[in-house]
């Protein structure tokens, strides 16, 4: 069964460097999702993405984050100048209807 | 904007006995779709049951089904048989139908614990 990737697994970033969080979605869905989880909380929406642009971002999509999907399979999360509070459970996901979540990135900022 | 409320913070159950987790939530949609998503020890995200909002049939899948009072705007999530393996966070879900592609409004969770 077709399922979705998120690469690396874990990542440990110092404050104020940039990261950059991989994700392969289910090949034939069209809209593609990054959420995130700080520990012990519930799961927030950061954007949405379609047809090769944002089609939705929430208020915690700050002009620190971008997304691309650079190639045919790829879509990406960038984080530019990472904080502490960034650190966290960045979930993917993609859909045609119902949305289908990868395994997550654990992201460290210390 | 659409909000979802799960008030009980934990729950436990034994194991083959029925645990029903409870959600709410407020829109203003007449037209939406309604999740849960079981998150293990590992953290993925995995979808247990869905129901969209036009239907009036609850959802069911194996153990699983739900309790969509629409009117109530409530939609509780009943396991059946209760497994050691459905011990896991659970969190109920709103989408909107109105527009494709919408994003999910998860709830706070329900941490279930199932006893042997």
């Amino acid at each position: 069964e077709p399922e979705v990737t998120q690469t690396p697994s874990h990542q440990v970033t110092q404050m104020g460097q940039e990261v950059i969080l991989r994700c392969v979605p289910i090949s034939n869905h069209l809209y593609f999702y990054w959420y995130r989880q700080i520990l012990g909380q519930k799961v927030e929406f950061l954007v949405s993405f379609y047809n090769n642009e944002i089609s939705e971002k929430s208020e915690i999509f700050d002009d620190q984050f971008s997304v691309e999907r650079p190639d045919g399979s790829n879509f990406t999360l960038k984080i530019r100048s990472t904080k502490l509070e960034d650190s966290a459970m960045y979930f993917c996901a993609s859909s045609p209807s119902e949305q289908y979540f990868g395994p997550g990135t654990r992201l460290t900022v210390t | 904007a659409q909000t979802v409320t799960q008030s009980q913070p934990e729950m436990s159950v034994q194991e083959a006995e029925t645990v029903t987790l409870s959600c709410t939530y407020d829109t203003s949609e007449s037209d939406y779709y309604l999740f849960w998503y079981k998150q293990p020890p590992s953290r993925q995200m995995i979808l247990v049951i869905r129901q969209e909002a036009y239907k009036q049939q609850n959802a069911t899948e194996n153990r699983f089904s739900v309790n969509f009072q629409k009117a109530a705007k409530s939609f509780s999530l009943k396991i059946s048989d209760s497994q050691l393996g459905d011990a896991a966070m659970y969190f109920c879900a709103y989408r909107s139908a109105e527009t494709s592609g919408s994003r999910l409004t998860f709830g706070e969770g329900t941490q279930l614990t199932v006893n042997p």
